[in-house]
């Protein structure tokens, strides 16, 4: 099984609320990465795990959360969410820090704040 | 400044035909990936072909092959005899080392995409 889930596919928020998105692989895969994905923009770095070492971008470092309970899922956690975070979030997994292969995605989950 | 930029924004072409999506890219390592993704309606993210900045071999994956021009620092997907399901958006990567607090870590960077309609 070569997939990466995430749940939920779409989720609503009230602005100041907070928000959990779940991804998991069984592929056993070292690195886990979130990104977010605005219209007509590229998808953006957020953070990822490698192994259970979490790194975050510096332009999102207090922005967003996670979490690694275990080598399979990782979470993203947004503590209270403003209309700014709407966006569809999507989430990788690759075999090692160093993609000689390639990410695999998931679906994404669709994030709507209002 | 952008990392990875694709200038077209939009692209269309008849079913049958042959396209080339453009990208351009900026890094400073000497070993890197380039990576080419589909971004499909349900949102998940179709890897297609990859180059590696070592690799002088001309990658092709079935319809898809690459044209690397290092020195130019540009990577161009082709796909051939287009079909209709090919329309969506098509995403260049650039995967590379940085160092962060002490480690060298790796990141991919998108570029903006380019939505291809494909008319039958």
């Amino acid at each position: 099984d070569t997939t990466v889930k995430q749940n939920p596919r779409y989720k609503l928020a009230r602005v100041g609320k907070p928000v959990n998105l779940i991804c998991s692989q069984t592929m056993n895969h070292d690195t886990m990465y979130w990104y977010q994905k605005k219209p007509n923009q590229a998808p953006k770095l957020l953070l990822f795990y490698y192994d259970k070492i979490l790194n975050r971008e510096a332009d999102t470092f207090e922005k967003f959360q996670s979490s690694r309970p275990n080598n399979s899922f990782c979470s993203l956690y947004i503590g209270s969410a403003g209309l700014e975070y709407s966006a569809m979030y999507l989430c990788a997994s690759s075999r090692d820090v160093q993609p000689t292969g390639q990410l695999y995605f998931g679906e994404g989950s669709k994030l709507t704040v209002l | 400044a952008e990392k990875v930029i694709q200038v077209w924004s939009t692209a269309s072409r008849q079913e049958g035909e042959e396209l080339t999506l453009d990208c351009s890219y900026e890094t400073s390592q000497v070993l890197y990936h380039l990576f080419w993704y589909k971004h499909l309606l349900s949102g998940e993210m179709v890897f297609l072909i990859r180059q590696t900045s070592s690799s002088t071999a001309k990658e092709r994956s079935g319809r898809y092959s690459v044209v690397f021009q290092k020195s130019l620092k540009s990577i161009s997907l082709i796909i051939s005899a287009l079909q209709p399901d090919d329309s969506g958006k098509y995403f260049c990567a650039l995967w590379e080392l940085a160092e962060d607090r002490g480690s060298a870590l790796g990141r991919l960077h998108f570029g903006a995409g380019t939505q291809l309609i494909v008319i039958p």
